[in-house]
């Protein structure tokens, strides 16, 4: 069935430096590539989004990349702060057989400062 | 102010008394899902809707009901709740599935 695996599932990092997430999905008909942050006991907020017709993506220190190809995307965030602390989730939306909406299992990102 | 609202916000109860989850959104969203998330299994999709009387099964189904009268409201059912429903449940909304979602600030169901 559909599946979307992301690594790693922890990531410690200093203060400053950068960090990537990065995820594979299985279906090809995926077109819609969502990243979500979630705080510890908060609910989870997108933070960037990319489409299957654009390679890359840039907000402030987040960006992220996708090789339809190889069917992997990845979240890269550069000078990190404390506040980047949290849980990043990725998903795919899946369009054959249904609309669903599958998601990695996470990564906890700590910064340390 | 937009948001996702649920209810309740934490519910503890037993085995086979039914219970439901209210979601309600005020964004005029079409797509609607519920997720339940677990330690080390991320968020995983239970139902979703497309849009009103339009209802699809996601990832992990089996165990809960859902129905979609209304465009705002999208209700998680749990007919006869068992001790491995016991997780923290997301509602979420957003314009169509390949935009992005909002989330409400989630239950915590505990069934003993």
């Amino acid at each position: 069935g559909e599946n979307v695996e992301q690594h790693p599932s922890t990531l410690s990092v200093q203060e400053g430096d950068s960090a990537v997430i990065k995820c594979t999905y299985s279906d090809s008909a995926s077109n819609y590539f969502p990243w979500y942050k979630q705080e510890l006991g908060k609910r989870p907020q997108l933070i960037i989004d990319i489409r299957s017709n654009v390679g890359e993506k840039k907000d402030q220190r987040i960006a992220v990349t996708l090789n339809k190809t190889a069917k992997h995307f990845s979240l890269h965030i550069t000078e990190t702060q404390p506040e980047d602390s949290a849980v990043y989730f990725c998903a795919a939306s899946i369009n054959t057989g249904g609309f669903k909406t599958i998601f990695g299992a996470g990564t906890r990102l700590f910064v340390k400062a | 102010e937009a948001q996702v609202t649920q209810n309740p916000r934490y519910l503890i109860t037993v085995t086979g008394k039914k219970l439901t989850v209210t979601c309600s959104q005020n964004m005029n969203h079409e797509y609607m899902s519920w997720y339940r998330q677990d330690p080390g299994l991320g968020l995983r999709q239970i139902y979703y809707s497309m849009n009103v009387e339009v209802t699809d099964k996601g990832d992990v189904p089996e165990g809960y009901k859902v129905s979609r009268k209304e465009k705002r409201n999208f209700p998680l059912i749990l007919e006869s709740p068992s001790p491995n429903q016991t997780s923290l449940y997301f509602c979420a909304s957003s314009f169509s599935s390949n935009q992005p979602q909002h989330f409400g600030d989630g239950t915590r169901l505990s069934i003993l």
